[in-house]
């Protein structure tokens, strides 16, 4: 039972690169997150899905687009890399919306 | 929209000692409240949720916290802390949405010999 896995783990990108971070579960939970952490931030919400095919905005979804694939799977992607999305992000899953949310370990992303 | 603080940016504390750390909250019913740890270059791991019943939690590795309804606190406590405890801890609330969470900043603990 792998829980949540992300890939890949670390990624340079160019400005104005392109990029597709992908986050699978195998908890078969319904509701799936992208979260992006920085340095005195904490974590904030960028989009989630509370169910297989529905999608929302969290709190910082400028320059960011999602795709519920399927109950498993939930990508996020970069498609106009800036610097100013320098981060960490996380995937995480729960089985309803009031459940735990089991994260993935994260992908740590550059922009130059 | 709720918010969550978590006033003590870092906190050291020697190993054997107590340890408290504070979350406070705005929100005008009863949140869903939980604390998560994150060790060094890892993902999040729950430590302690409240959802209802009892206002003390017990969660893993000897934590708990105490949730205080009248000074809209949640502070996680450790008896005696371990060496292993250093990482950062972060206090969630459930959103209004009802599904994502609404992170603090975090609190980064060091433990000293």
């Amino acid at each position: 039972n792998a829980g949540v896995t992300q890939t890949p783990k670390f990624q340079v990108l160019k400005t104005g690169q392109s990029m597709t971070l992908q986050c699978a579960q195998d908890m078969n939970h319904n509701s799936m997150y992208w979260y992006r952490q920085d340095p005195g931030m904490g974590l904030r919400l960028i989009y989630y899905s509370a169910s297989e095919g529905t999608t929302d905005k969290g709190e910082v979804p400028n320059g960011y687009n999602v795709s519920r694939l399927n109950k498993r799977e939930f990508s996020l992607r970069l498609e106009s890399a800036a610097p100013s999305q320098t981060s960490v992000y996380f995937c995480a899953s729960s089985g309803a919306g009031t459940d735990t949310q089991y994260f993935g370990p994260g992908t740590r992303l550059t922009v130059l | 929209a709720q918010s969550v603080t978590q006033p003590d940016i870092h906190i050291t504390v020697s190993e054997g000692a107590s340890l408290e750390l504070r979350c406070n909250y705005s929100y005008g019913a009863t949140p869903y409240l939980f604390w998560y740890v994150q060790s060094p270059g890892q993902g999040l791991q729950l430590l302690l949720k409240y959802f209802s019943g009892d206002t003390l939690v017990q969660g893993i590795k000897g934590f708990e916290a105490e949730f205080k309804r009248s000074q809209s606190s949640f502070n996680l406590r450790k008896p005696s802390v371990h060496w292993s405890d250093a990482a950062e801890y972060f206090c969630a609330v459930e959103e209004d949405s009802g599904y994502a969470l609404n992170f603090g900043k975090g609190t980064s603990l060091l433990v000293t010999p």
